[in-house]
């Protein structure tokens, strides 16, 4: 079965700083991998998603993330992060069951 | 065009009771899905529809049930609460439900169960 793992649970960063976030899947086959970002009291949003081809996607907002086989990888960056970024982000892989499976979600703190 | 729209955005139930939560996906979507997030278990998947099939389902009691109408609207069940079912439940659709299909998700019910 699939899985995911962002390890980081919490990430503060400053505004117009750089923002990277690890996302490591578990699955047999290619993935379909996805970010997403909920802000709170919110449904998620669909960030960006990778199904194959070009190994760096981009996404909206500004986000972009890596797709990198050799160590089952799959993270997110943002050159320069915006107060509004502050968020929760979920990864997730999909592998044609219908569903997806979500990592834990890594809460990201803007500050000024 | 609309989002899913979710219904009702809030509600607070008692132990024993039992809950329906409805879901209208965009339109043209035939496939709906719903997960239940909790601070302690994250997101799981409850369970997929298409076409009024179900083609999926988590690992949930069966307390837990879901249905799909003709026109791709679901709704979810849950019978005698507990207040482990507290949880915020979102509903997802997407054209065919494969993983190649972008999912889109709504803002939630939140369910808060005393």
């Amino acid at each position: 079965a699939q899985s995911v793992t962002q390890p980081d649970i919490h990430i503060t960063v400053s505004e117009g700083a750089s923002l990277e976030l690890r996302c490591n899947y578990s699955y047999g086959a290619t993935p379909y991998l996805f970010w997403y970002v909920q802000s709170p009291g919110q449904g998620l949003q669909l960030l960006l998603k990778y199904f194959s081809g070009d190994t760096l996607v981009q996404g909206i907002k500004g986000f972009e993330a890596e797709f990198k086989r050799s160590q089952s990888s799959f993270n997110l960056r943002k050159p320069s992060v915006h107060w509004s970024d502050a968020a929760e982000y979920f990864c997730a892989v999909g592998a044609n069951d219908y569903k997806l499976s979500f990592g834990a979600g890594t809460t990201v703190t803007v500050r000024a | 065009k609309a989002g899913v729209t979710q219904t009702p955005r809030y509600l607070i139930k008692t132990r024993g009771q039992q809950v329906t939560l409805s879901c209208s996906p965009i339109s043209g979507h035939r496939s709906v899905s719903w997960y239940q997030q909790t601070p302690g278990q994250g997101l799981q998947f409850l369970f997929e529809y298409f076409s009024e099939t179900q083609r999926n389902k988590g690992n949930f009691p069966g307390r837990f049930s879901g249905r799909q109408f003709s026109n791709s609207r679901s709704e979810m069940n849950v019978s005698t609460l507990e207040l482990g079912d507290s949880a915020l439940y979102l509903c997802a659709s997407s054209f065919g439900g494969q993983s190649e299909n972008t999912i889109y998700f709504g803002e939630g019910s939140w369910l808060t169960v005393v």
